[in-house]
């Protein structure tokens, strides 16, 4: 089966960064992907790593190390409207590449 | 990014009715539709998978004659909650992929059995 392991919340200021850690545990890696989900709202697509190294979109950067099973989400100059849950991902060709999801980082920016 | 319409986004209904719900991909064609079920503070829930023009696979623990998935073309994937009861009371997001492309997400569909 798969697993995915992040923080269940983290808090921090305006303009500040924040780092969300994913690790995983599945049997055919495929790729991991980010998804950012507003109170009420659908997950929208944030990010796609299928290699290892950061992939840069903005204020967001996501990481990815296959060997070390590990990937990280960066958030910078962060602002109030980023208050959101983040969920990483991963997509398992042994599982038809379903995507199964974290327990979601739930982050509070503060003034 | 490719766009996925849910609908409806509210229903509110009686115990014992059933429920449809209908999602579509509006500018790709989704060969893999997925249900998801999120309950409140917690992450997605697959409930099941489908191909268009197959049957679904749903997932271990979701009950395939009370969560009904029919997806009939590639565009169009519904899900009935037969006989809901207050414990189906639940967000009820759908997915939609074409290929092994990107998955994006429906609006979702917030179901409150009375």
């Amino acid at each position: 089966g798969q697993s995915l392991e992040q923080p269940s919340e983290v808090t921090a200021v305006e303009g500040a960064i924040v780092q969300i850690n994913c690790t995983y545990q599945t049997s055919g890696f495929y790729g991991l992907s980010w998804y950012q989900q507003h109170d009420g709202g659908a997950p929208t697509f944030l990010s796609y790593n299928a290699l290892d190294g950061l992939e840069e979109t903005g204020r967001f950067s996501s990481f990815l190390s296959r060997s070390d099973s590990y990937g990280y989400l960066l958030l910078q100059e962060l602002q109030m409207k980023d208050s959101a849950s983040y969920f990483c991902a991963v997509r398992d060709e042994a599982a038809g590449n379903k995507l199964t999801f974290g327990g979601g980082t739930r982050v509070l920016v503060k003034p | 990014g490719a766009v996925v319409s849910q609908h409806p986004s509210r229903v509110i209904c009686k115990s014992g009715t059933s429920v449809k719900i209908e999602c579509r991909s509006l500018d790709f064609q989704a060969t893999t539709m997925f249900w998801y079920r999120q309950f409140p503070k917690q992450s997605l829930m697959l409930m099941a998978t489908s191909n268009e023009g197959s049957k679904a696979t749903y997932e271990q623990g979701v009950e395939k004659d009370k969560f009904l998935i029919n997806h009939a073309s590639l565009t169009l994937s519904t899900l009935t909650v037969t006989s809901a009861h207050p414990e189906d009371s639940s967000f009820y997001i759908c997915s939609a992929r074409e290929g092994q492309e990107t998955q994006y997400f429906g609006p979702g569909t917030r179901l409150l059995v009375l």
